[in-house]
Order: C-alpha cells, then sequence, then structure tokens
C-alpha cells in the first residue's frame, strides 16, 4: 500500500484559515468514511484530533474540522493561533482491512 | 485511563531480529474488543503502520512489512510483542505501541514511542 499524498508544508498568520489536502485512491479515503487526522508536535506522540472524515474528539478544537470529497480529504484550521505549528498527518482505513498514513504536513504560523 | 509504554533495546545489528514489548496498564489487552498496534517513523519523516492484533489474537499486517513482522500477546503479562525480521537500516525509526478503537479505524491511545537504530 501507498502512503497517501500531503503537501510537505503549508503556512498562515495568526488568526487565517489554512486547508490540508490528503490525496489517496479508491482502496482507502474514496472507498472508506473511516478518515482522521492526527496532529504531532516535536518529540512528542501524535494525537487524534479528527476521526471518520469530520468528527471532533472531546477536548478538540472547533477550530479543526474535516471533509472529504472523492479521493481527497481536507483537514480546516480555522483561526490559527501559535500552538497549532506543529506535523499533522492524515490517516485512511483500506478496503484490505489495513491503516494507511499520509507523509505529513508542516504547519509554521508567519 | 490506559496507559502503554514500549520498552526494548535501542541498538540492534543488522540482519538480527528487533524485538519490542509495549506494557499496557489500566486495561487489559484481551478484553474490551480493541486492537493493539506499532507504528513507526523514521527521523523526520512520516508515520508507517506495522500492524496489529485484536483481542482474539488475530493478527492483520501492512503488506509491504508482512513477510518479517509478529505481533503477539504477553496475556501473563498484559503486554503485547513486536518482533521484526532481517532488519537493516530502513527499519532505524521510533517505534510506537498503541491502541485501536472504533473498529481499528482510529489510533485513541500512543505510547511515547522509543528508538531503535540498526547499525553494526
Amino acid at each position: 500500500q501507498s502512503a497517501l499524498a500531503q503537501p510537505a508544508s503549508v503556512s498562515g498568520s495568526p488568526g487565517q484559515s489554512i486547508t490540508l489536502s490528503c490525496t489517496g485512491t479508491s482502496s482507502d479515503i474514496g472507498g472508506s468514511n473511516y478518515v482522521s487526522w492526527y496532529q504531532q508536535h516535536p518529540g512528542k506522540a501524535p494525537k487524534l484530533i479528527i476521526y471518520e472524515v469530520n468528527n471532533r474528539p472531546s477536548g478538540v478544537s472547533n477550530r479543526f474540522s474535516g471533509s472529504k470529497s472523492g479521493n481527497t480529504a481536507s483537514l480546516i484550521i480555522s483561526g490559527l493561533q501559535a500552538e497549532d505549528e506543529a506535523d499533522y498527518y492524515c490517516s485512511s482505513y483500506t478496503t484490505s482491512s489495513t491503516l494507511v498514513f499520509g507523509g505529513g504536513t508542516k504547519v509554521t504560523i508567519l | 485511563q490506559v496507559q502503554l509504554q514500549e520498552s526494548g533495546p535501542g541498538l540492534v545489528k543488522p540482519s538480527q531480529t528487533l524485538s519490542l514489548t509495549c506494557i499496557v496498564s489500566g486495561g487489559s489487552v484481551t478484553s474490551g474488543g480493541y486492537h493493539w498496534t506499532w507504528i513507526r517513523q523514521p527521523a523526520g519523516k512520516g508515520l508507517e503502520w506495522i500492524g496489529r492484533i485484536y483481542t482474539s489474537g488475530s493478527t492483520t499486517y501492512n503488506p509491504s512489512l508482512r513477510s518479517r513482522v509478529t505481533v503477539s500477546f504477553d496475556t501473563s503479562k498484559n503486554q503485547f510483542s513486536l518482533k521484526v525480521n532481517s532488519v537493516t537500516a530502513a527499519d532505524t525509526a521510533i517505534y510506537y505501541c498503541a491502541r485501536l478503537s472504533r473498529g481499528a479505524t482510529i489510533v485513541d491511545n500512543w505510547g511515547q514511542g522509543t528508538l531503535v537504530t540498526v547499525s553494526s
């Protein structure tokens, strides 16, 4: 299975909104509503922030939202804050009952 | 609250077997209907899912690693393990053990990770 494709980096100013993309195939994102997003700060384990395309776990800010169209999923971060500077990884459950991750996007706050 | 902690050698020689254990506290690995998994991350790179084991003992692996990987339980110690055979430098990474929920579709609980270096 091939890794999901994510842009290497995205940047934005405080208060702005940014969109991170995650592109797969009909065997993963396109064939599944089990798309998740994880936030990882340096030296830390990843943290789940979105599951099943657009659901937030308890305690995750509503500034994070998700969507999906065809083989591409998106994470929208609104009202950018300094603490949002981190790496973000998408993940999808596949039609083979495995998990696949994206290569990650580094978000930089300008 | 379930907590997971990886343990094992930080240095493995090429062609040998990498062995890691995940100690689970605050919950049983054989109850609750959860899957337990291993994920790795080479320095400066993305996450790679390795494989998982269900409470029943059934396993599923990443097709690209299946021939070299085994995930198993040690129920007497409430832990699960990872073995990777015939390692090379490409297996150098931070290895995370974690819990899967919602039908093995999300990682909802992570260990802190342990760095394993493959070098002679």
